[in-house]
């Protein structure tokens, strides 16, 4: 079982609607979560830390649930900018920051 | 500030043949990492270097070399390269600290023919 599981989508958006995905991951002792964009195999780009009490970035909103074991981002506003493979990370808690990879859900923002 | 840079850009090799990925930043950061990506695999970590001095394995090290050449650079050799080594590599590096993660260079696009 992948340490880090996300839905691959696509998950396809009208322009200016709002679209929420989750991703699973398997590790407890995991102690930072985050959210990187990936455009068209370009390199991964930090989109937002995950707090334990939920963080709004703009139109971005990412939630932490450690009970069941979940991260989710919610996307408002779909602009077709936002088009892009969105990946969940979790890190440990050694000290060199190793981190675990979903594989990305795919978002398509359409016009 | 470039931030992590890598290169080449792109490279086709034959079967059998040999080189050399490098990686530099220039953030003063302590941690590199070598990853590769495979479409539907997510990013699988090669090699890493927890600080200037130091390398280990990552969860996929076969038919890789590392050299951790100073605390800016990080190079990823390929002995022998094989069909299946043909993949897009990233460079990392992380300054160490809970608040912040890892920031990638802008790849490598290998084929190996």
């Amino acid at each position: 079982r992948k340490e880090v599981e996300q839905d691959p989508g696509p998950f396809n958006v009208p322009e200016g609607a709002t679209v929420a995905f989750n991703c699973t991951y398997s590790n407890s002792a995991s102690q930072s979560f985050f959210w990187y964009r990936q455009d068209c195999r370009k390199e991964p780009k930090l989109l937002m830390s995950v707090y334990s009490s939920g963080n709004e970035d703009g139109r971005f909103t990412a939630q932490l649930n450690r009970a069941s074991q979940y991260i989710s981002l919610l996307i408002r506003d779909s602009k077709l900018s936002d088009s892009a493979t969105y990946l969940c990370v979790s890190r440990g808690t050694d000290s060199w920051g190793k981190l675990q990879f979903g594989a990305g859900t795919q978002v398509v923002v359409t016009p | 500030n470039a931030g992590v840079t890598q290169t080449p850009k792109f490279q086709v090799l034959k079967t059998g043949q040999s080189m050399t990925l490098q990686c530099a930043q220039d953030m003063n950061h302590n941690s590199m990492y070598w990853y590769r990506q495979d479409p539907g695999m997510g990013l699988r970590l090669i090699y890493y270097s927890a600080s200037e001095g130091t390398t280990d394995k990552g969860e996929v090290p076969n038919g890789y070399n590392v050299s951790r050449l100073n605390k800016r650079e990080f190079s990823l050799r390929l002995e022998s390269a094989a069909p299946s080594q043909t993949s897009v590599y990233f460079c990392a590096s992380f300054r160490g600290t809970l608040e912040e993660t890892q920031y990638f260079g802008p790849g490598t696009r290998l084929l190996v023919l």
